[in-house]
Order: C-alpha cells, then sequence, then structure tokens
C-alpha cells in the first residue's frame, strides 16, 4: 500500500516553455503534497506543501509563479515549471502524507528534468 | 529551528558485516519522529525505519536497527549482515509531531564491498 506515483519520469524541453509533471496517490486520499528538488548528490529540498482544495505554501526562496502547483484532488497534486530556463534542470521528487501514520511520507520515483 | 546533521559523507563496508550510520539532530520539541530513508541508484525514496520519539525501545526492521538516544539527540541507523542491495544513499528525518514537513541531513553514500 501507499504508492505514489510520478509522470513523466523523465522530459526534455526547451527553454522558454513549461512544463507539467503528475504526482498521484494511487491507494490512498493525500490531503497533503510535497514537492522536493534534489540536486546531484544532494539531499531534498523542500519548495512547497500542496493541500488539496487550497493555495500551495512555498518555502523560502522558492519563486511561486515560476513552479505553480495545483492539487485538484485528493490523490493528485501537479508542479508547472513556466518559462523554463536551463538552471531549473534538476530531479523532481513529490511525496505524499501516509493516512494514519503521522509524519510520514511516501514518496514519488522522481522526474528529472532537463531544459536545453 | 530543527536541524539534522550526518557527519559521514561516504561510508563503505564488506559483504556481510556490520556498518552503522550516524545521525545527530538538533529540537526544542519533546514530540516528534525520526526516519531514515533509503535512495538507491534508482533514485527512489525508500523508507527504512522509523522512530517515535516518545517509545523507548528502539526500532527493528529485520536486518536494520537504531540506537535512538533521545538526551544525547542521537540517531544511529545499524545494517547487519549488510548485503550489495544496500549500497544506497541513506538520509536521515526529522518530523515534529505538529509540522508536516520532513527535515532532511545532508546523507550518507553507503558503498558495499565485495
Amino acid at each position: 500500500g501507499a504508492v505514489v506515483s510520478q509522470h513523466p519520469s523523465w522530459v526534455i524541453c526547451k527553454s522558454g516553455t513549461s512544463v507539467k509533471i503528475e504526482c498521484r496517490s494511487l491507494d490512498f486520499q493525500a490531503t497533503t503534497m510535497f514537492w522536493y528538488r534534489q540536486f546531484p548528490k544532494k539531499s531534498l529540498m523542500l519548495m512547497a506543501t500542496s493541500n488539496e482544495g487550497s493555495k500551495a505554501t512555498y518555502e523560502q526562496g522558492v519563486e511561486k509563479d515560476k513552479f505553480l502547483i495545483n492539487h485538484a484532488s485528493l490523490t493528485l497534486s501537479t508542479l508547472t515549471v513556466t518559462s523554463a530556463h536551463p538552471e531549473d534542470s534538476s530531479f523532481y521528487i513529490c511525496s505524499a502524507r501516509a493516512p494514519g501514520l503521522a509524519g510520514e511520507q511516501y514518496f514519488g520515483p522522481g522526474t528529472r528534468l532537463t531544459v536545453t | 529551528a530543527q536541524t539534522v546533521t550526518q557527519s559521514q559523507p561516504e561510508m563503505s563496508v564488506q559483504e556481510a558485516e556490520t556498518v552503522t550510520l550516524s545521525c545527530t539532530y538538533d529540537t526544542s520539541e519533546s514530540d516528534y519522529y525520526l526516519f531514515w530513508y533509503k535512495q538507491p541508484p534508482s533514485r527512489q525514496m525508500i523508507l527504512v525505519i522509523r522512530q517515535e520519539a516518545y517509545k523507548q525501545q528502539n526500532a527493528t526492521e529485520n536486518r536494520f536497527s537504531v540506537n535512538f538516544q533521545k538526551a544525547a539527540k542521537s540517531f544511529s541507523l545499524k545494517i547487519s549482515d549488510s548485503q550489495l542491495g544496500d549500497a544506497a544513499m541513506y538520509f536521515c528525518a526529522y518530523i515534529w509531531f505538529g509540522n508536516e514537513k520532513l527535515t532532511f541531513g545532508t546523507g550518507t553514500r553507503l558503498t558495499i564491498i565485495p
């Protein structure tokens, strides 16, 4: 149980375009989802917390107009990178809070974004 | 602010041997949870073990066990009978009961020597 999927697993886009990454909880309802960014050989950096039906809460230093987050349902959150630049190239990981186990998060497999 | 420190950026161990990964944290809270996550080359984060701060008994999951020292704010992970599949980045993480955000350490890269 507690499976989280992400789509796509890898995406290449051209500079200036936008790209959407989906995060789905497959077998549970997630009232809260999280988006992380991970640079090579580094730890996970929390970008934003996404709650179903409300605006996302962004961490300090994260541009909310560049990284648009929508939590449209209890099983789906999306991250849209707008006007992508090569410096946005990174590994993006989502997670969802598992019901019943306080504090525990289950992670998606991640999305590798390359901006050319 | 809560911080999590992993002082060993890299560790290596011979296959079938035992290795201990260190983690310390700083918090003023009394109710919190601690986790060890594993990130293999696939980069999928996998929960290895969790510990509730109110529990004195150290958590164990098969070959994985922790040494939780609440007063010292230490939370080390012991891997017994190391296997090649244990090779990965290991992240220590903390979450306060009243918060939703995980705080991660910087990670320890574990290499298993055949």
